[in-house]
């Protein structure tokens, strides 16, 4: 049972440059969400989804566009990367809503 | 809008003592409530999560936590802690849908 796989775990980007960042799971999860994770501010939730077909906006959405087209996968797309994305993301899935989060390993990602 | 606001950013606290972390939440509706950990390169953990029920919710490693409502508060505590306890802790409130974290908690432990 991998859990959930995310890749790749260190990138570095120019700006203004794209790119996609994977994750899958495999416990058939409804719940699925990408965080950012940056010193003194914790986990910010960028945008997450509850199943298939389904997706939607959390804390800080602007920069990053998702889908959900199968229930094992969901990728964050960095439309056109700026500094101000630099930080570590963590692709996270949960069973139902008052269950526990599986988080992904995360992603180092530098924009210069 | 759902939000999590976290007091203490840093703790520095000697073995044995007693700890209590506050956080306070935001949100018009039903709320789940959880605490994570985040030990020194690791990932999340649950500490503990309340969703229904009684307000005082024990978790692992004798961690513990309170439901307020009256106070949108979800403390957590622990009598005794253990330079193993050095950490950053999270509190995260589920609204509709969305687990939204607070800014986290460093705790140090000195033995």
């Amino acid at each position: 049972n991998a859990g959930v796989t995310q890749t790749p775990k260190f990138q570095v980007l120019k700006t203004g440059q794209s790119m996609t960042l994977q994750c899958a799971q495999d416990m058939n999860h409804e719940y699925m969400s990408w965080y950012r994770q940056d010193p003194g501010m914790g986990l910010r939730l960028i945008h997450y989804s509850v199943g298939a077909g389904i997706t939607d906006q959390g804390e800080v959405p602007n920069g990053y566009n998702v889908s959900r087209s199968t229930t094992e996968d969901f990728p964050l797309r960095l439309l056109s990367a700026a500094p101000s994305q630099t930080s570590v993301y963590f692709c996270a899935s949960r069973r139902d809503r008052d269950e526990k989060l599986f988080f992904g390993s995360g992603t180092q990602l530098s924009v210069l | 809008a759902q939000s999590v606001s976290q007091h203490n950013h840093h703790v520095i606290l000697s073995e044995a003592a007693s700890l209590e972390l506050g956080c306070n939440y935001s949100y018009g509706g039903t709320v789940n409530l959880f605490w994570y950990v985040q030990y020194p390169g690791q990932h999340l953990q649950l500490l503990l999560k309340y969703f229904s029920g009684d307000p005082l919710v024990k978790g692992i490693k004798g961690f513990e936590a309170e439901f307020i409502k009256s106070k949108f508060s979800f403390n957590l505590r622990k009598p005794s802690v253990q330079w193993s306890d050095t950490a950053e802790y999270f509190c995260a409130v589920n609204g509709y849908n969305k687990l939204i974290f607070g800014a986290g908690t460093r705790l140090a432990v000195h033995p």
